[in-house]
């Protein structure tokens, strides 16, 4: 069975400071590979998505994340974090199945 | 278009009682999912309809769980006799056949607290 692992349970930065989330999926066929976000009070949210192709996603409010084949990870990375980024981030796989298998999720704090 | 909504948004009963949850997704989409999500752990898969059928149900969803989903619109995920280990945020999500794999619209959850 799929499984997703998250590095950090929880990351505090200051602003301005860089972010790295690591993820790493257990899969060895064809994947297709999340990341969402949940903000305070709010739902999950789409961040970004890899299906194929360049292994550079560029996601939304500045978020991007590297696909390496080889290493069976999917790092979300900012080059500079704000205080509104501060929220619950999940790692996910789609096999091209009906479900998506998470990660258990990784909390960031800024400090403003 | 108000997006996927769940409703109650927080319920706290008794063990031993029963629940049941809403949630109506967004109205042109015809796969509708069920996920629970328990504190410090990511979503966990329970149930998707296509329309008005399910078609799969993970091991999670012991036979105390029901979900339907009977005009292909709204759907609603029952629990017989709660157990403390039921307390978990319930999720529900929909999206198009033809989007599926690109991720889905979830709604804010149902927390359900049992005492």
């Amino acid at each position: 069975a799929q499984s997703v692992s998250q590095h950090n349970h929880h990351v505090i930065l200051s602003e301005a400071a860089s972010l790295e989330l690591g993820c790493n999926y257990s899969y060895g066929g064809t994947v297709n590979l999340f990341w969402y976000v949940q903000y305070p009070g709010q739902h999950l949210q789409l961040l970004l998505k890899y299906f194929s192709g360049d292994p550079l996603v560029k996601g939304i409010k500045g978020f991007e994340a590297e696909f390496i084949k080889s290493k069976f990870s999917f790092n979300l990375r900012k080059p500079s974090v704000q205080w509104s980024d501060t929220a619950e981030y999940f790692c996910a796989v789609n096999e091209g199945g009906q479900n998506f298998v998470f990660g258990p999720g990784t909390r960031l704090s800024v400090l403003p | 278009d108000t997006g996927v909504s769940q409703n109650p948004r927080h319920k706290i009963t008794k063990r031993g009682q029963n629940v049941t949850f809403r949630c109506d997704p967004i109205s042109e989409h015809n796969r509708l999912y069920w996920y629970r999500q328990t504190l410090g752990q990511g979503p966990e898969f329970l149930t998707y309809f296509q329309n008005e059928a399910q078609l799969e149900k993970s091991r999670l969803l012991s036979d105390r769980f029901s979900a339907e989903r009977p005009k292909g619109s709204f759907s609603t995920l029952e629990i017989q006799r709660t157990e403390q280990g039921d307390s978990a945020m319930y999720l529900c999500a929909s999206s198009l056949d033809r989007t599926a794999n690109y991720g889905y619209t979830f709604g804010s959850g149902t927390r359900l607290t049992v005492v």
